[in-house]
Parts: structure tokens; C-alpha cells; sequence
């Protein structure tokens, strides 16, 4: 299975605070993907980091990648109430499609 | 350019009986993927589809579970006979075609509750 596991289950910071969540993997990747999930909703995608990249980022997000550990972290800088969501990764292999496995996800609470 | 969109938002069945579950991918999108999230679960992979042809549908049950996207309309999700435990949240996702589409844009969901 390519699915990933994050870690901590949740997490539960204050505004302004950075938030890191990790993932763990267990076989090659084509890409990792970092998705969010605010409650009751759909998902929003972040951010993709494929396997040759080892950081990106977008706005207050940053993410890693380490093939060597099959992990990768998301950072949140300078965190909002907004950012209270569930926050999942998920990797794809290469196989032309988008299939991609999600584990359970980081539950973060951000209190004002 | 609506996004996907996923109808009914709510679905509630009595055991037995069938849910249909639909999704109209974004406009230009021709790959759809069906995951569904049972409670404080992550999402699982079901079923991809391009149209009028399934072209992986290594996470679907067995049994009571079909999907398809005709040439022409939304793609349907069907699950036959419903039980409890096919309680949960299913979403759509949609990617343009070409090899390569990495990303993916999700419907807010199907929560269908069998009671």
C-alpha cells in the first residue's frame, strides 16, 4: 500500500504558532500531495512536491521531502483560526493517473 | 468554470434499499475518481473512471458497488442493497485528461447515512 500515515493525530496550537504535521510512507512515489479538509467539506489541495524536489513552498507553507526516510512534513508559519482543519497527504505513484491513497489525517485546532 | 460538483449533498437510505450518487466533473475534465471517507478515517481510493470506460477499480467491494461515466452526463456511483456500514462520506474528484494529471479537484461530498 502506498498510503500515507501522518502524525501527530491532532494537534492543537495557538494563533500565531507554527504547526508542523510529518508523513510517513511505505513504498517509491511519484509525487506527495498535502490536502486540506475543513470539517463537513470537500478537499482543497496545497501542495504537490514530487519525488526529485526535497522542499517547496507556497505562501506560509512549506513542505519536505526525504525519499531516503519515505517522509515528508508540512509547516504552517505564523498560524490563523482559519487553518483549524484536518490536514491530510497522500502519494501517487507513477501511473499515468491520479491515483492517489490518503491516510486518516492531522486534526489541527488553532485557538485565538 | 464551476468545480465539481456532487449531488445529493445528503443521501439518507433505509437498509436494502439503493443509493445513486452522481458527480459532475469540472468543466474540460475527463478522469474521475471516486474515494469514500468513512468516519474519523482517512479517504480510500475506489474507482477510476474516464468516459464510458473504468479503468481502475482495484477499491471497489466485490459485491453491490458499481460506478460509471456515460459519454454523456454526470458520473454515477450505484450501491446496491445498502447496509449500515456503507455509512459514510463519498467524494468526487476530477483531473484534465493527459498523462501526468497530478492534481485532482474534490466535490464536497456525498454523506450518505443508511439507517
Amino acid at each position: 500500500s502506498q498510503q500515507g500515515e501522518e502524525d501527530p493525530q491532532a494537534l492543537s496550537i495557538q494563533e500565531g504558532e507554527n504547526a508542523t504535521m510529518n508523513c510517513s510512507y511505505k513504498t517509491s512515489i511519484n509525487n506527495l500531495q498535502w490536502y486540506r479538509q475543513n470539517s463537513g467539506r470537500g478537499l482543497v489541495h496545497l501542495i504537490l512536491i514530487r519525488s526529485n524536489e526535497r522542499e517547496k513552498h507556497s505562501g506560509r507553507l512549506r513542505v519536505t521531502l526525504d525519499t531516503s526516510k519515505k517522509s515528508s512534513s508540512l509547516l504552517i508559519t505564523a498560524s490563523r483560526a482559519a487553518d483549524t482543519a484536518s490536514y491530510f497527504c497522500a502519494t501517487a505513484f507513477s501511473g499515468g493517473y491520479q491515483k492517489v491513497t490518503f491516510g486518516i489525517g492531522t486534526k489541527l485546532q488553532v485557538i485565538p | 468554470n464551476a468545480g465539481v460538483m456532487q449531488n445529493p449533498r445528503h443521501l439518507v437510505r433505509r437498509r436494502g434499499q439503493e443509493a445513486r450518487l452522481r458527480c459532475s466533473p469540472m468543466k474540460g475534465h475527463s478522469h474521475v475518481y471516486w474515494y469514500r471517507q468513512l468516519p474519523e478515517e482517512g479517504l480510500k481510493f475506489m474507482v477510476y473512471l474516464q468516459k464510458e470506460n473504468i479503468i481502475d477499480e482495484s477499491g471497489m467491494p466485490k459485491e453491490r458497488f458499481s460506478a460509471e461515466f456515460p459519454k454523456e452526463g454526470p458520473s454515477i456511483l450505484r450501491i446496491q442493497q445498502v447496509v449500515r456500514g456503507d455509512s459514510a462520506a463519498y467524494f468526487c474528484a476530477s483531473s484534465p485528461p493527459g498523462r501526468g494529471a497530478l492534481k485532482a479537484f474534490f466535490g464536497q461530498g456525498t454523506r450518505l447515512t443508511v439507517v
